[in-house]
């Protein structure tokens, strides 16, 4: 069974720059997350979609973070314009969705992101 | 939301036991423990969920008393393989359905040694 699936897996961009995310999540699964990990710390939830619904973005910083997952399945992440503090591992993961029981979350390798 | 306590770091030798013990106060009736493990670079990975009492899987059992406080995950006869990253996490099973947020805390960072 194939994985979560992020690209890219490093970006370099410079502050004030734009930079979008990728995920593909489990085929399937219709729940999709969306994480940050600063260095030293746990995985932060961003965000959190049903299907193509929002469930949960109260930690999103909305001013410059949104995110979208059209048609259910792939979801995109973008960071506009970005910070130096956004320099992040950022990370997707998805599960099977409500009513499935157990709600192991599987993660993808993220996307290594480096503001200067 | 159940926040967690676990120590910053542990330290083992091959072969030994390791069991990392976790602080959930405020568990709520509907909260499950789960444990994930990461590897650097790498997204967590599920390792084991339970409720109360003791769950066994292929990687590692989990210990949940009666109260519900604590837990405990231990890994028997560790290897240099499993030097990683552990959390503890509480929160209601079915996540999908509710604002249930993950918290996932500073974890324990567990090194094996020769």
């Amino acid at each position: 069974e194939a994985g979560v699936a992020q690209s890219p897996r490093y970006k370099i961009i410079e502050k004030r720059q734009s930079v979008a995310f990728w995920c593909n999540p489990i085929s399937g699964h219709a729940t999709l997350y969306w994480y940050q990990q600063i260095l030293g710390q746990g995985p932060k939830l961003l965000i959190q979609f049903q299907n193509n619904g929002v469930v949960d973005d109260s930690q999103l910083p909305k001013d410059r973070f949104s995110a979208e997952r059209l048609k259910g399945v792939d979801s995109t992440l973008k960071i506009q314009p970005a910070k130096l503090e956004d320099s992040a591992v950022y990370l997707c993961a998805s599960s099977l969705g409500p009513g499935q029981g157990e709600e192991t979350q599987y993660f993808g390798p993220g996307t290594r992101l480096l503001v200067l | 939301l159940a926040k967690t306590t676990q120590p910053i770091s542990m330290d083992s030798y091959e072969g030994q036991e390791v069991n990392i013990t976790c602080s959930h106060n405020n568990i709520a009736t509907n909260d499950y423990i789960t444990w994930y493990q990461q590897f650097p670079s790498q997204g967590p990975r599920f390792i084991i969920q339970g409720y109360k009492t003791k769950v066994t899987n292929e990687v590692a059992s989990l210990f949940i008393p009666a109260d519900r406080k604590s837990s405990t995950l231990s890994l028997p006869r560790v290897s240099l393989s499993d030097t990683a990253v552990y959390y503890c996490l509480v929160g209601p099973a079915d996540r999908g359905s509710t604002l249930g947020r993950l918290y996932f805390g500073r974890g324990t960072q567990l090194t094996v040694w020769p």
